[in-house]
């Protein structure tokens, strides 16, 4: 079975800063993998869909890259709204494994 | 805009049978190609996929939760179900159902309490 990681567990950052979150398989899914984000109390939401297409209503400040095992997740520029916990999720196989999530606040 | 809506038992004894009915709206659940699966996520953890189904009945299973998970679909009543069976306390969590296609579209979430 696939598995992914993600780094960092966590984060804090200031409103404005360039944010980046990693994600990797542990082995080749080609570009098969989304980035969803995540509210507390909601259901995750699409933003990134194979690797690097931005979601249709998405704000441009979202990002992402790569393809085979790393993949990065960029926000641009931080905003207060952006408080969430972010997950990459592959589909090249099965079973569908989440990465085990990025929560971001503000500092 | 295809949506979803879980339903079913919010608690749930140890050891009993947990059943949950995904209801599809604004589309046939027959139409396109679509899988219907399920994910749920514990208090304060991440996601875990439970398993899928195509309209044909084909399913497929989280190897970690096979030999307890059944899903099923009722095309006439344009939904689908899970049955999760010897349920503890490590199965409470927010139960999704979700359309997917290359990616999830999410119901709301329910959450189940399994809990004597």
């Amino acid at each position: 079975d696939i598995q992914m990681t993600q780094s960092p567990s966590s984060l804090s950052a200031s409103v404005g800063d360039r944010v980046t979150i990693t994600c990797q398989a542990s082995q080749d899914i080609s570009n098969y993998l989304n980035w969803y984000q995540q509210k507390p109390g909601k259901a995750p939401k699409l933003l990134i869909y194979d690797a690097s297409n931005l979601e249709t209503g998405v704000p441009s400040r979202f990002s992402g890259s790569g393809s085979g095992t790393d993949f990065t997740f960029t926000i641009s520029s931080l905003q207060p709204e952006d408080i969430a916990t972010y997950y990459c999720q592959q589909y090249d196989n099965l079973p569908r494994p989440f990465g085990p999530g990025t929560k971001v606040d503000i500092k | 805009q295809v949506q979803l809506q879980e339903s079913g038992p919010g608690l749930v004894k140890p050891s009993q049978t947990l059943s949950l009915t995904c209801t599809v709206s604004g589309g046939s659940i027959s139409s396109g190609s679509y899988y219907w699966s399920w994910i749920r996520q514990p208090a304060g953890k991440g996601l875990e996929w439970i398993g899928r189904i195509y309209t044909s009945g084909s399913t497929n299973y989280n190897p970690s939760l096979k030999s307890r998970v059944t899903i099923s679909v009722d095309t006439s009543k344009n939904q689908f179900s899970l049955k999760l069976s010897s349920v503890t306390a490590a199965d409470t969590a927010v139960y999704y159902c979700a359309r997917e296609s290359s990616y999830y579209d999410w119901g709301q979430g329910t959450l189940v309490t399994v809990s004597s």
